[in-house]
């Protein structure tokens, strides 16, 4: 079956630009997670839901960040006004539940590479 | 805080010879532990995660991991290395106690594996 997807593969925009990125779990999966991974470092977590709800939105470094998922399924995470240390490369994750036993199976996409010139 | 540390950013094996990758946590509750592999342009993929009463962990692709409590080490290992396993390994946990999912990664190991 289709795995996690993320849209744009690529994405390169000017300092101070507003951008969106879009997250396709696998169906069924209630749990979703966003991470930032910069160059030589690992998956740094940003945000996950369960359902339609932030459960822990900790991770976003500052307010320009945001993400939503308004019916439970496909999430976009916005960053206002970017800057070029925003520039990494943003991975989604989704799990089956976050309770059970599927909870901790994590699938993730391939990432979506954010330039900011 | 939490934290995980992989020692040794990138590691060089002959194809064949066994593969050692080094993960230890900081807590003193142990939590749960994972390790991933991440081939280029792809997304990570589990490979293994550490749970639950057993501290010896079997993987896919011919990997396990031992969970050492005394040396807060989660390393994994792989008896003969193949090309194909030529990627970045990352291992992270989770802490038990935290009432939350917010995974912690470690910096990542880029095995090479040479012929």
């Amino acid at each position: 079956g289709a795995g996690v997807s993320q849209t744009p593969s690529n994405k390169v925009t000017e300092k101070g630009k507003y951008v969106e990125l879009r997250c396709d779990p696998i169906s069924g999966h209630t749990a979703l997670y966003w991470y930032r991974q910069s160059l030589g470092q690992g998956p740094e977590f940003l945000i996950y839901f369960q359902g339609t709800g932030a459960a822990d939105d900790s991770g976003l470094p500052n307010d320009r960040f945001f993400a939503v998922r308004p019916e439970g399924s496909v999430s976009t995470l916005k960053i206002q006004r970017t800057e070029r240390g925003d520039s990494a490369v943003y991975l989604c994750a989704s799990s089956l539940t976050i309770g059970g036993t599927g909870k901790f199976e994590q699938y993730f996409g391939p990432g979506t590479r954010l330039t900011v010139t | 805080a939490q934290s995980v540390t992989q020692l040794g950013s990138h590691v060089s094996v002959s194809e064949g010879a066994l593969v050692l990758l080094r993960c230890n946590y900081s807590s003193s509750v142990p939590p749960y532990l994972f390790w991933y592999v991440q081939y280029p342009n792809q997304g990570l993929q589990l490979l293994l995660k550490y749970t639950s009463a057993a501290t010896l962990v079997k993987g896919i692709n011919g990997f396990e991991a031992e969970f050492k409590k005394s040396e807060t080490s989660f390393h994994l290992t792989k008896p003969s290395a193949h090309m194909s396993d030529a990627a970045e390994y990352f291992c992270a946990v989770l802490p038990r106690t935290s009432g939350t999912y917010k995974y912690i990664f470690g910096t990542g190991t880029r095995l090479k594996v040479l012929a």
